[in-house]
């Protein structure tokens, strides 16, 4: 079946250095990617939509500059934290949808846990 | 390990009908989310229950988690064609490598 990775698994960084998140679709193409973000006992939110070939879309109170995404290919999405502060600290995941309409179904990557010191 | 297991998979129905959806785990839930996916978009949250007969509702959406923790059930009274999308049941999973489980979602078509 599809299968969704990311890289690292997790991550200890310093403050205010940049971190880079792989989101990888490995048997499939995905022109689109979605990348979340969940807090400590709360929600998984949605920050930005990946698009392949084009700028990504940023929810409502997501600082583009500060978490940069780049859709290099059909199988890869990048999520950059720059200058990361101990706030970024949080579990970040990516998804990524196969197929279309009625037909689709969205894979989640195992996620990536940043600790930022 | 943890595992969620939704049912059914797929469901058509009459708008103005209601309907159910499950979201069983192997493991007692310790936090139990439920998010709608239209097709093409990311997930949206809807609602997420902790407690042991905890209920929640959103518009014409109401969740519930059983007293053992270990089931949910959204309901959703009246389907519209807006409700159509994917339904996906998540969890914090303790133990296993990630952070939350998710079930392999249930698609709602609803036909006006």
């Amino acid at each position: 079946g599809a299968v969704v990775s990311q890289h690292p698994s997790w991550v200890i960084c310093k403050s205010g250095t940049s971190v880079k998140i792989e989101c990888r679709s490995l048997d499939f193409q995905a022109t689109t990617m979605f990348w979340y973000r969940q807090f400590p006992k709360q929600s998984l939110m949605l920050m930005a939509t990946s698009n392949e070939g084009s700028k990504a879309t940023y929810e409502q109170g997501v600082e583009k500059d500060k978490f940069l995404i780049n859709h290099a290919s059909l199988t890869l999405s990048t999520l950059t934290v720059t200058s990361a502060h101990p706030e970024d600290s949080s579990f970040y995941i990516c998804s990524a949808p196969e197929g279309q309409g009625v037909g689709e179904t969205q894979y989640f990557g195992p996620g990536t846990r940043l600790l930022v010191l | 390990s943890q595992e969620l297991e939704q049912s059914p998979q797929s469901l058509i129905v009459q708008e103005g009908k209601n309907l159910t959806i499950n979201c069983t785990s192997s493991k007692t839930l310790y936090g139990l989310y439920w998010y709608k996916q239209k097709y093409g978009e990311g997930l949206i949250f809807l609602m997420m229950l902790q407690k042991g007969g905890e209920e929640k509702s959103h518009e014409k959406i109401t969740a519930k988690l059983d007293e053992k923790k270990q089931q949910s059930s959204l309901h959703i009274t009246a389907s519209q064609p807006s409700h159509a999308g994917i339904y996906l049941c998540g969890a914090d999973s303790r133990g296993s490598q990630g952070n939350l489980i998710f079930g392999k979602g249930t698609k709602l078509s609803v036909k006006p």
